[in-house]
């Protein structure tokens, strides 16, 4: 069975610092691993989607990596701003099936 | 805006109405979802719909039953609900399962 787990639950940081939030899973037969970010009471916005063939993907100040083999992701955002401040929600599928971690919950400060 | 929609935003019901919360999506997508978010814990994956037929029950209490008229169109239909089915319902789409997920901004439930 598929466990998802995000590390850490929550984080808070000054502006304009790099920061990386990790996602962990158990099995590694996965078709894909997305990353979305959701504001409170909102529903979620996807951020990266990667491939189980692909090892990273970027988009603007945001690097996902992965890697299969010991199922791990992290999310690199750079510079991060206050309108960074959501939780972080990390997915894997299976065949029709996302399986989602808890979330780390991110506070930038200004 | 990602194209998919959800109504109602918000719904307060008793336990023993019955309602239906409707999801729309306007991307083309050929797969439909409904997870439960309830507060501290993940978020449940309920029921898959591909082409319009159910491809995941995902040992959902019968309470909830889900209709899916067209591939654009999916709703929750609820019945006797119980006060822990108070969450978010969110809805969402993808082309495949291959590709992103596009989530809808979800109806807040809370059952009295």
């Amino acid at each position: 069975k598929q466990e998802v787990t995000q590390i850490p639950a929550a984080l808070s940081v000054p502006e304009g610092e790099n920061l990386v939030l990790n996602c962990s899973f158990t099995d590694s037969a996965i078709y894909n691993l997305q990353w979305f970010r959701q504001d409170p009471g909102k529903g979620l916005t996807s951020l990266l989607l990667i491939q189980s063939s692909q090892r990273e993907q970027t988009s603007g100040r945001l690097n996902a990596s992965l890697d299969k083999s010991s199922g791990r992701s992290t999310l690199y955002i750079a510079a991060s701003q206050p309108g960074d401040s959501a939780t972080y929600l990390c997915a894997v599928s299976g065949t029709y099936k996302y399986i989602f971690g808890t979330g780390t919950r991110l506070k930038v400060l200004a | 805006e990602t194209g998919v929609t959800q109504t109602p935003r918000h719904l307060v019901m008793g336990m023993t109405n019955k309602k239906s919360l409707k999801c729309e999506q306007h991307l083309g997508h050929n797969a439909m979802y409904w997870y439960k978010q309830s507060a501290k814990k993940p978020l449940e994956l309920m029921f898959v719909y591909n082409f319009k037929e159910q491809t995941e029950n995902n040992s959902v209490p019968s309470r909830f039953s889900p209709e899916c008229p067209n591939s654009s169109h999916l709703f929750l239909h609820l019945h006797t609900l119980q006060p822990e089915d108070s969450a978010l319902y969110l809805c969402a789409s993808s082309q495949d399962r291959q590709e992103t997920q596009y989530f809808g901004p979800g109806t807040r439930l809370l059952v009295l």
